[in-house]
């Protein structure tokens, strides 16, 4: 059975703070990918990765960078977290060669961050 | 550039049809459609290539019109299982750029 993990189901963490988010997939899959989801704007890509140590941005990269030093896993880190990056983030995973996005995404359960 | 998906949300009875429309301003070389219940991650459904085919995955289906850069997710005969929030993803030409949209929801009543 395919997987994606996240590290965290729920998190609090106060402004300024410096904030990890991991990711793990067990499908050997290339292309990882980090999203954050808020009511009525979909799913948005904040950064994707198509191979270790590869990374692009996507959509919303401003706040956040990203780490892919081995192939199953891909973290995403707020540096200086703020209150408007309290929201639903969403790991997801997908077989590709090069940058190739089309095939199926694997999601993980997401991690619900709350910044105060 | 997110597409534009329509519409906002549409409450069914059990074994009523619905229609969920996904459109976008630029060429499209592919169509994702994924389905997220609530406090679940979304869950793939299907992938409609350039090429206008039509696809089915059990009671449910989509087409992909690349003239009219638009995608089209038939429900037929809604179960309570359907219920949840349907995002399309788009992929432009040059097969990168994915983008999802901002989703329906869907909500099946007995």
């Amino acid at each position: 059975d395919v997987k994606v993990t996240q590290s965290s189901r729920y998190l609090v963490k106060r402004t300024g703070e410096k904030v990890f988010l991991e990711c793990v997939q067990d499908m050997d899959h290339e292309n990882m990918f980090w999203y954050r989801q808020d009511p009525g704007l979909g799913l948005r890509l904040i950064y994707f990765s198509y191979d270790v140590k590869m990374k692009e941005k996507g959509d919303i990269p401003e706040g956040y960078s990203v780490s892919r030093e081995k192939k199953e896993r891909f973290s995403l880190i707020l540096e200086s977290a703020s209150t408007n990056q309290t929201s639903m983030y969403l790991c997801a995973s997908s077989f590709g060669a090069g940058t190739s996005l089309n095939n199926e995404q694997f999601f993980g359960p997401g991690t619900r961050l709350t910044v105060l | 550039q997110q597409p534009v998906q329509s519409p906002q949300a549409v409450i069914l009875r059990e074994g009523e049809d619905a229609v969920i429309n996904c459109s976008s301003s630029k060429a499209l070389y592919s169509v994702h459609w994924y389905r997220q219940k609530h406090g679940e991650a979304p869950v793939f459904l299907m992938i409609l290539l350039k090429g206008g085919e039509q696809k089915g995955h059990d009671k449910i289906s989509a087409s992909f019109n690349e003239k009219k850069q638009q995608s089209s997710l038939y429900l037929t005969a809604s179960q309570l299982s359907y219920s949840g929030t349907y995002f399309c993803g788009t992929e432009n030409n040059y097969g990168q750029n994915f983008v999802f949209g901002p989703g329906t929801r869907l909500s099946v009543l007995p």
